[in-house]
């Protein structure tokens, strides 16, 4: 079946730091990959996806390369932001009987500091 | 544009009580989908609701856990008798009918506390 395993957490970082949090995933067929951020009190909301394999997604300086040949979809920041301080979650939907549904990773936490 | 519409965002009641969550979609969505989100467990896919029939409950806990949608824009999670251990934020999301590449759209959740 499908899986998605991303890095524990949390992360903490100092502003304007690099971020790096790992995904990786298991999946049959050609799945779309997505992140979506959870800030406190919310729900989930879609931050950036990618569809086919090499396709970058990118969206308020975050970046994620769907890479088909290690199955990884790690998120990258060049300089985080007090206000980046959330709840990450690497997600792939993929066709099954039952149709499109979402299979999520356990969440990293990222804690920026002043 | 409204988003997903959840209510209410807090609820606390007593062991034993019925519960009802409710859940707006946003209009031209055709996938609706219930989560619980804890601590230990993570997200939870509870059920997936297609053009308002449902697809897929075997994420459903146990049968006091019911689900139900009786038009597009409108769907409710019941549970009945509720238990301490069904305390969680539940969250509801939708799809437009674009498919599996299209993003959930999820709604701000309803914290829901069992004493």
């Amino acid at each position: 079946g499908n899986s998605v395993t991303q890095m524990e957490g949390p992360v903490t970082l100092s502003e304007e730091a690099f971020l790096t949090i790992n995904c990786t995933y298991t999946a049959t067929g050609y799945p779309s990959l997505f992140w979506y951020v959870q800030y406190p009190g919310e729900g989930l909301q879609l931050l950036l996806k990618a569809t086919k394999a090499d396709d970058k997604g990118s969206n308020k300086g975050f970046e994620a390369t769907y890479r088909k040949e290690t199955t990884s979809f790690h998120l990258e920041k060049g300089s985080v932001q007090v206000s980046d301080s959330a709840v990450y979650f690497c997600a792939l939907s993929s066709s099954n009987n039952a149709g499109n549904m979402l299979t999520f990773g356990g969440g990293t936490r990222l804690m920026v500091k002043p | 544009d409204a988003g997903v519409i959840q209510s209410p965002r807090h609820e606390v009641t007593e062991m034993g009580q019925e519960v009802t969550l409710r859940c707006k979609p946003i209009s031209g969505h055709n996938s609706l989908f219930w989560y619980r989100q804890t601590m230990m467990r993570g997200l939870e896919l509870l059920i997936y609701f297609n053009n308002n029939v449902p697809i897929d409950d075997s994420g459903m806990p146990e049968d006091r856990f019911s689900a139900k949608m009786p038009n597009a824009s409108f769907s409710t999670l019941k549970i009945q008798p509720s238990e301490p251990r069904d305390s969680a934020v539940y969250f509801c999301a939708s799809r437009d009918p674009q498919g599996g590449n299209q993003p959930q759209h999820f709604g701000d959740g309803t914290r829901l506390s069992i004493l």
